[in-house]
């Protein structure tokens, strides 16, 4: 599974959009890139995932570049329950595992 | 909603005790995991398990056993608890649920062995 690396911190104003970037530069061509948040004192939880076209949901946008070799995560209208600390990962659909790095704390300021 | 469940939020247990902690899934998910979460480190996987009586080590095994006797049932054993297994621990399931393979999380055990 490809290594990412995220920037380890981020602010960003209520209601605007807050984006996160995801550099994974070794990824292969079967693997996906899931995003995951964990707010204070939860477990993780899903986001959204894509392999090669961007997607969105209810929940935020993935952008992800045309060489696959990074990715954003986009939550269009930062709120303060945002705040939380997001994972990117990559991984391959089949694989029992994934790599959690240390993810980017992302605080969204009133 | 799946939901996934581990026996206690928080734990204080003694040095050189045995230390169970359970983790039920209610979505007849065939692979659960434990993690250890600690600053600075982020998730690392400890074991998991793909099927009922199967198990596979993970990056930091050592210190750990589990047990999956039931399918939507994963437990982390620590057999003599020492002060560095102290952590956050983390159960997750993961099965095909909305048109892909999705982990889903508890909310987390935060043991502290003194």
């Amino acid at each position: 599974d490809a290594k990412t690396t995220q920037p380890p911190s981020m602010d960003c104003a209520e209601g605007r959009a807050a984006n996160l970037p995801c550099n994974h530069s070794t990824i292969s061509g079967n693997e996906y890139v899931y995003w995951y948040r964990q707010i204070h004192s939860q477990g993780p939880q899903y986001i959204i995932h894509g392999l090669k076209n961007n997607e969105t949901n209810e929940m935020a946008s993935l952008i992800i570049t045309e060489d696959r070799k990074s990715s954003t995560l986009i939550l269009p209208h930062a709120t303060l329950r945002d705040t939380a600390v997001y994972y990117c990962i990559s991984s391959t659909s089949g694989t029992y595992k994934y790599i959690f790095g240390t993810g980017t704390r992302l605080k969204v300021l009133a | 909603d799946v939901k996934v469940t581990q026996s206690s939020r928080y734990l204080v247990k003694r040095t050189g005790e045995k230390v169970f902690l359970e983790c039920v899934q209610d979505m007849d998910h065939e692979n659960m995991f434990w993690y250890r979460q600690d600053p600075g480190l982020g998730l690392r996987l400890i074991y998991f398990s793909y099927d009922v009586k199967m198990k596979e080590k993970g990056d930091i095994p050592e210190g750990y056993s589990v047990s999956r006797e039931k399918k939507e049932r994963f437990s982390l054993i620590l057999e003599s608890a020492s002060t560095n297994q102290t952590s956050m621990y983390l159960c997750a399931s993961r099965g095909y649920t909305s048109g892909f393979n999705e982990q889903f999380f508890g909310p987390g055990t935060r043991l502290t062995v003194l």
